[in-house]
């Protein structure tokens, strides 16, 4: 299995501009959660869905950020404008819902830079 | 106050030390997750708990459900052992996870 997939790796990009961040999610897998990671705060939980419907997005900072799952195999996490404090690690994680002896995968993540 | 604490924030020790790091939750949780992530790398999941104790190789996590505590241990630790270690919980009746914000750990050769 290849893993959560999760592209850009890097994106840089200036002040004002949309991003878009995606996720493949491992086959299998019915939960997936998109994360921020910053020195200051650590990690956050942005949003999580289950079985391709959003659950909690209590932990998206602003009406700028949106995330869409269309199906199983794929999700993306919009900025749109982007602002510097923007500028994290954005991970994307899966799990199996069901049961609990599932670990949880994560991406390699994609560093976001906004100038 | 975060429902997932960790201690300590940061822990500097000599190589072959014996390490402890701890994670405290104020949730009912049906599992919880010891991960790891190197400098500028991604996280990887050490362990999965619900109960009890799990081994790999220097590793060991405990967990105490009735305390809502849980240990991780590195025995005679090694530079490669550097990293930050992160506790979370996935909720009980939910599958939210919440992130404890993490231990520093430095190993000095």
């Amino acid at each position: 299995d290849a893993g959560v997939i999760q592209s850009p790796r890097h994106e840089v990009t200036e002040m004002g501009q949309e991003v878009t961040l995606r996720c493949k999610p491992i086959s299998g897998h019915n939960s997936l959660f998109w994360y921020r990671q910053t020195m200051m705060r650590g990690l956050e939980l942005l949003i999580y869905f289950n079985n391709n419907v959003p659950i909690d997005d209590s932990g998206m900072p602003e009406d700028r950020f949106s995330a869409k799952m269309p199906n199983a195999s794929f999700s993306t996490l919009k900025i749109q404008p982007s602002e510097p404090r923007d500028s994290a690690v954005y991970f994307c994680a899966s799990i199996r819902a069901t049961g609990n002896n599932s670990p949880l995968h994560f991406g390699n993540g994609t560093r976001l830079t906004v100038t | 106050k975060n429902e997932v604490e960790q201690s300590p924030q940061n822990l500097t020790a000599q190589e072959g030390e014996f390490i402890t790091i701890n994670c405290s939750y104020s949730v009912g949780i049906s599992a919880l997750h010891w991960l790891q992530q190197h400098p500028g790398g991604g996280i990887v999941s050490l362990f999965m708990l619900s109960s009890g104790k799990k081994k790999h190789g220097r590793l060991i996590a405990t967990i105490n459900i009735q305390e809502k505590h849980s240990s991780l241990h590195i025995t005679a630790s090694h530079p490669r052992d550097s990293a930050v270690y992160i506790c979370a919980v996935r909720s009980r009746g939910g599958d939210k996870i919440i992130f404890g914000k993490g231990t520093r750990l430095h190993i000095l050769p």
